[in-house]
């Protein structure tokens, strides 16, 4: 069984459009986390959420609106995408933080605005 | 702002070379963590440190946590060509407990047989 899982893998769709990425994972953490990696490998957190409640909000654009149903579920909905939007989005879950707390990826979301 | 330094940005080495990889910062950490991601995959972690001066192996790769916990090194022995990847090396938050990690650039090793 995938622990962290997050469909599509890959995404390609043009400027001005809206689109979500979804993420599930079974490993029973109470976080979960969006992060960003760009063109140069670099991975950035854009978001947590720990018990669906919103922790971290790394002033990401507000085009991009989390949402957590439940703290298994961690999707992220893209409003108005722009060029520089293209990026592999990863998600992750782990514990419930503090000292040492280890992140668990999914296989990531390649988008690509044309 | 919190900042890792990695060094080198990449390294392309014959199999059976040893090789370290550096993660530097002037901000103290309160846990380093590495991990290796391969093409179209996550991030996998290797390993966590915690302690001032820790150091783990895991097989052939040793990490080391600096003593004032503002760095760490990963040493591979004998690198083979699965050791082929992209290493991150990511700090957690020194004063939260948000769980958030701050990466490094990353480091691309190439393993040739």
């Amino acid at each position: 069984d995938t622990a962290v899982s997050q469909t599509p893998k890959y995404l390609v769709t043009q400027m001005g459009n809206d689109k979500s990425i979804k993420c599930e994972q079974n490993l029973g953490h109470d976080t979960m986390y969006w992060y960003k990696q760009d063109s140069k490998k670099f991975l950035k957190i854009m978001f947590s959420y720990n018990n669906k409640e919103l922790i971290i909000n790394e002033t990401v654009p507000n085009r991009f609106s989390p949402k957590s149903p439940d703290k298994a579920h961690l999707n992220l909905h893209i409003n108005s995408l722009e060029l520089g939007d293209s990026a592999v989005y990863f998600c992750a879950s782990g514990g419930t933080g503090g000292v040492g707390t280890e992140a668990f990826f999914g296989q990531g979301t390649r988008l690509t605005v044309v | 702002t919190q900042l890792l330094e990695q060094s080198p940005q990449f390294l392309s080495i014959q199999e059976g070379e040893n090789l370290t990889v550096y993660c530097n910062s002037s901000s103290v950490f309160s846990s380093l963590q590495w991990y290796r991601q391969e093409p179209g995959e996550g991030p996998v972690l290797l390993v966590t440190v915690v302690t001032g001066g820790e150091v783990k192996k895991l097989k052939r790769l040793t990490f080391q946590f600096g003593d004032a916990r503002k760095d760490s090194s990963l040493h591979i022995t004998a690198a083979q060509p699965g050791d082929t990847g992209l290493y991150l090396c990511a700090g957690g938050e020194g004063s939260s407990n948000t769980g958030k990690l701050i990466f490094g650039q990353g480091t691309t090793l190439q393993v040739k047989p």
